[in-house]
């Protein structure tokens, strides 16, 4: 029973235009929502996050929309660039006294010169 | 400031032996997560720990599963006897209040054959 689903599983687009990646979710407790970067051999990176009590949240290229009524959250890079290839995750968290992250598969960006 | 880090990165051992990964998370953190990706699939969570204090473990799959975190700082998780299915890379996560977000390692990859 996944909780947060990322739909597309991989994303290609043009350097210097627009992203964006997608995320929805199924529990309503849900209240902190993350966008975490992976690369390589790497571990997750933290990218972004954004509140319940919030609609958008801002940081540089990278924005994150949350869409309560619909449980939908999207992050959009503007511009892309090549730098950004990676995979995206998706994460969220009911609050309380433990913030455990309950993660989406993951999409993959590959962003071309 | 050094970030999380695990030890080792990969370990291949065979089905019913026993495995110990560690994890020393960012210093002055007191929150330590341990998460698992299994191929394909989305990363999990397995536990929280708070200090030394394991906050919440219901994400660990069974009883073959151990983890330690003595003084509240570097973190064991064992596997035994290992099983094919605990293949996959496990992440460690750290950091400073639930408040906050987390700070990942870059993952041991373990392979049971």
């Amino acid at each position: 029973d996944q909780q947060v689903k990322q739909n597309s599983p991989s994303l290609s687009v043009q350097e210097g235009r627009i992203s964006i990646l997608n995320c929805d979710y199924t529990n309503s407790m849900f209240d902190y929502f993350l966008w975490y970067k992976k690369y390589p051999a790497e571990g997750p990176t933290f990218l972004i996050s954004i509140s319940s009590i919030k609609d958008k949240n801002e940081d540089g290229r990278f924005t994150v929309f949350l869409n309560k009524s619909a449980k939908h959250l999207s992050l959009h890079i503007v511009p892309s660039q090549p730098g950004d290839s990676a995979v995206y995750f998706c994460a969220a968290s009911a609050g309380g006294s433990n913030y455990k992250l309950t993660f989406g598969k993951g999409t993959l960006l590959t962003v071309n010169p | 400031e050094a970030g999380v880090t695990q030890f080792p990165s990969h370990s291949v051992i065979e089905k019913g032996q026993t495995v110990t990964l560690r994890c020393d998370p960012i210093s002055g953190h007191d929150n330590l997560y341990w998460y698992r990706r299994v191929m394909g699939k989305e990363i999990k969570f397995l536990l929280h720990f708070v200090k030394e204090s394991k906050q919440d473990e219901s994400g660990m799959p069974n009883n073959r599963f151990l983890a330690e975190r003595t003084g509240g700082t570097y973190s064991t998780l064992k596997v035994q006897p290992a099983e094919l299915e605990d293949s996959g890379v496990y992440f460690c996560a750290s950091s400073p209040t639930v408040y906050n977000e987390q700070f990942f390692g870059p993952g041991t990859r373990l392979t049971v054959l």
